[in-house]
């Protein structure tokens, strides 16, 4: 079943400003993993965060996470036209191979 | 190297034909997956397999089956094709089963 789910937001932001979207999660984790969909393409991941750390970059991307409430957040700093894509989180279950995919938050990146 | 890749991009089906998707890659990764893609619904996992001759059902195997015969190859088959499967079907590899790897999807619709 869907684990991951992403607030439902469609944003629509100018380039040089930041985009947060967040997910929430039922269940324990290992981990919980970013990926982003350009239009028509396969996802790629993004980043990682296991559920012992709080905060991680790479980049123009922070993402936080917040094991007490099951939640997620992902910033994406100076955003570009590139970055216009889908974007969505993913959680592992203990001793699971599989993944559960939110619904993906879609972010449009005006020039 | 090639990554992950499907064959075909696209197809049209009449119902109740039967098709396979093939799913290639030269990560050497032992997780492969199915999922599909439909609008609103996120990605679900189909089926998947965590080594050469393993096969397992996925949130929504109903209508598919799968094998992996060879470490490199994964194939998804439609046996009588209905408009419920109409889809966009993405193949993804994994090492250990974390960061998943996805190839770039087959658009299928079921007539």
């Amino acid at each position: 079943s869907q684990q991951g789910e992403e607030d439902p937001q469609a944003l629509s932001i100018q380039e040089g400003e930041n985009a947060t979207m967040n997910c929430s999660y039922k269940t324990s984790i290992n981990n919980l993993q970013w990926y982003r969909q350009n239009s028509g393409r396969g996802l790629v991941h993004l980043i990682l965060i296991r559920s012992n750390e709080r905060e991680k970059h790479s980049g123009r991307l922070r993402v936080t996470l917040d094991t007490s409430k099951k939640s997620s957040s992902l910033l994406i700093t100076a955003s570009r036209a590139a970055d216009t894509a889908s974007y969505f989180c993913a959680t592992d279950v203990h001793g699971n191979n599989r993944l559960a995919f939110g619904k993906g938050n879609q972010v449009v990146v005006i020039p | 190297n090639a990554g992950v890749t499907q064959t075909p991009k696209f197809r049209v089906l009449k119902t109740g034909q039967s098709m396979t998707l093939l799913c290639a890659q030269d990560m050497n990764h032992e997780y492969m997956y199915w999922y599909r893609q439909d609008p609103g619904m996120g990605l679900r996992l189909i089926h998947y397999s965590v080594g050469e001759g393993t096969t397992a059902k996925g949130e929504v195997p109903d209508g598919y089956n799968v094998s992996r015969l060879k470490k490199q190859n994964f194939l998804l088959g439609l046996e009588s094709a209905a408009p419920s499967q109409t889809s966009v079907y993405f193949c993804a590899t994994s090492n250990q089963g974390y960061t998943q790897y996805f190839g770039p999807g087959t658009r299928l619709t079921v007539l």
